[in-house]
């Protein structure tokens, strides 16, 4: 069964770079051609939002009002993918998910369990 | 704001049905796949619809989805206190080159 791990600093400083990590289990990052492998957020209180995504091969598509300050980056060999988001604001503190995504179809599953990222001094 | 329309939230009795709307245009549900998210709090979004009208393994046939156009809805019957939860619709945005959420809608099972 695939599943999805967040992990990561939870505090963050303004202006700093916030880096969370996605590690898999039960399954390869790159066993499949058809799936890329994203990141959502979910600030309190709000919705959900689509962060990015990224193929095991390097292709990615970020979120246009993040895309200056986002990078999705995949590791095959540690079976994980990375966020790095930088210059970050209060506005980044949310709950943080990672999830595989099906090419084409555009569905999320399985999602990771989620990391509170609080961006404070 | 949302690039996807939904109702902030909707209500009904135990054992009655509810639908979920959700617009967009045509660089997003008109040309793409739609999918539907059960949110409980705590826990990870669920995937509860996919490709429009699919569900996937162990999802009751109790939840629904359907299309038409750049809409799609999200329906439920014989409600139970334990579908209260928020409910996401997602798909593409071709225009964006982006997925793209709802805003999200809050059932309450009265």
């Amino acid at each position: 069964q695939l599943q999805l791990q967040e992990s990561g600093p939870r505090l963050v400083k303004p202006s700093e770079t916030l880096s969370l990590m996605c590690t898999i289990s039960g399954g390869s990052i790159s066993s499949s051609s058809n799936y890329f492998w994203g990141w959502i957020r979910q600030p309190p209180g709000k919705g959900l939002e689509w962060i990015g995504i990224i193929h095991y091969s390097g292709s990615s598509y970020y979120n246009p009002p993040l895309k200056s300050r986002v990078t999705i980056s995949v590791d095959t060999s540690k079976n994980q993918f990375s966020l790095n988001l930088r210059s970050v604001t209060a506005a980044d503190t949310a709950v943080y998910y990672c999830a595989r995504h099906k090419s084409s179809y555009n569905w999320l599953d399985p999602w990771g369990q989620g990391t509170l990222v609080t961006v404070s001094s | 704001q949302s690039v996807l329309t939904q109702p902030p939230s909707v209500s009904a009795a135990p054992g009655q049905k509810v639908t979920i709307s959700c617009s967009g245009n045509s660089s997003n549900i008109g040309n793409n796949f739609v999918s539907w998210y059960q949110h409980l709090p705590e826990t990870a979004p669920k995937l509860l619809i996919y490709d429009n009208n699919k569900r996937p393994s162990g999802i009751p046939d109790r939840f629904s989805g359907s299309k038409s156009g750049t809409s799609a809805t999200l329906g439920i019957t014989g409600l139970q206190t334990g579908d209260e939860a928020d409910y996401y619709c997602g798909t593409w945005d071709s225009s964006l080159s982006a997925g793209v959420f709802g805003g999200g809608t809050k059932l309450t099972v009265l």
